[in-house]
């Protein structure tokens, strides 16, 4: 079965500063696809990025970049300059490329960017 | 508006008591799923569907029934319900994106139910 840990419960910036927010994954399927949530005070869920596991590389778009490493899987986020929008709930998720091709969520970040 | 129409959006209910939780879809996506979140523990599965008239258990199943008689409708039902039930409920649906896999699946969430109960 599927994993995934967020060690970070909650973590506090000020703003401009920049944050990373950790993510490792457990999976023995070879294809698989990591996905990043984010959840604000309103409580949707708001869709960020989905990497393949056969696609390494980097991601940057705007202000957020993924690291994706299979050797230590892990797809941490990184948010450069935070602003107060960017206090949220953040989630990290996998699925498989097989079966009922559900999300398999992690515990989720707490990020709180002070101004 | 086409999306993910969850009813109602919010609900209290006593101990013991039943309802039902609607999911409604118009994107013609064949898989659905129902969430639960918690404090703490991120979304968890409680049910899903690969398509009209088939329906399957997640992580946490107890306590839940569904059903998926029209395609584009997920419902999930508590029949007596208890406060360990009293959560924020997602439904979701999944379709294929493009690009390479083809397992290559997007998500769309609906805006959630919160569930009471005392």
């Amino acid at each position: 079965a599927q994993k995934v840990t967020q060690a970070q419960t909650e973590i506090s910036v000020v703003e401009k500063e920049d944050v990373t927010l950790d993510c490792v994954y457990e999976t023995r399927d070879t294809t698989y696809y990591l996905f990043w949530y984010k959840q604000p005070p309103s409580g949707e869920l708001v869709f960020l990025i989905r990497r393949n596991s056969f696609d390494e590389q980097n991601e940057i778009s705007g202000r957020y970049s993924w690291n994706f490493q299979k050797s230590t899987s892990s797809f941490n986020f990184t948010i450069t300059a935070s602003q107060v929008v960017d206090s949220a709930v953040y989630f990290c998720a996998l699925n498989l490329d097989t079966g009922r091709r559900a999300l398999t969520f992690g515990s989720g970040t707490r990020l709180q960017v002070q101004p | 508006n086409a999306g993910v129409t969850q009813t109602p959006k919010f609900r209290v209910l006593k101990t013991g008591q039943s309802m039902t939780l609607l999911c409604a879809q118009d994107m013609n996506h064949e898989y659905m799923y129902w969430y639960r979140q918690d404090p703490g523990m991120g979304l968890r599965l409680i049910h899903y569907s690969v398509g009209e008239g088939t329906t399957a258990k997640g992580e946490v199943p107890d306590g839940y029934n569904v059903s998926r008689l029209k395609k584009q409708n997920f419902l999930l039902g508590l029949e007596s319900a208890a406060p360990s039930q009293t959560s924020v409920y997602f439904c979701a649906s999944s379709y294929p994106s493009p690009g390479t896999g083809t397992g290559n699946y997007g998500y769309t969430f609906g805006s959630g139910t919160r569930l009471t109960v005392v």
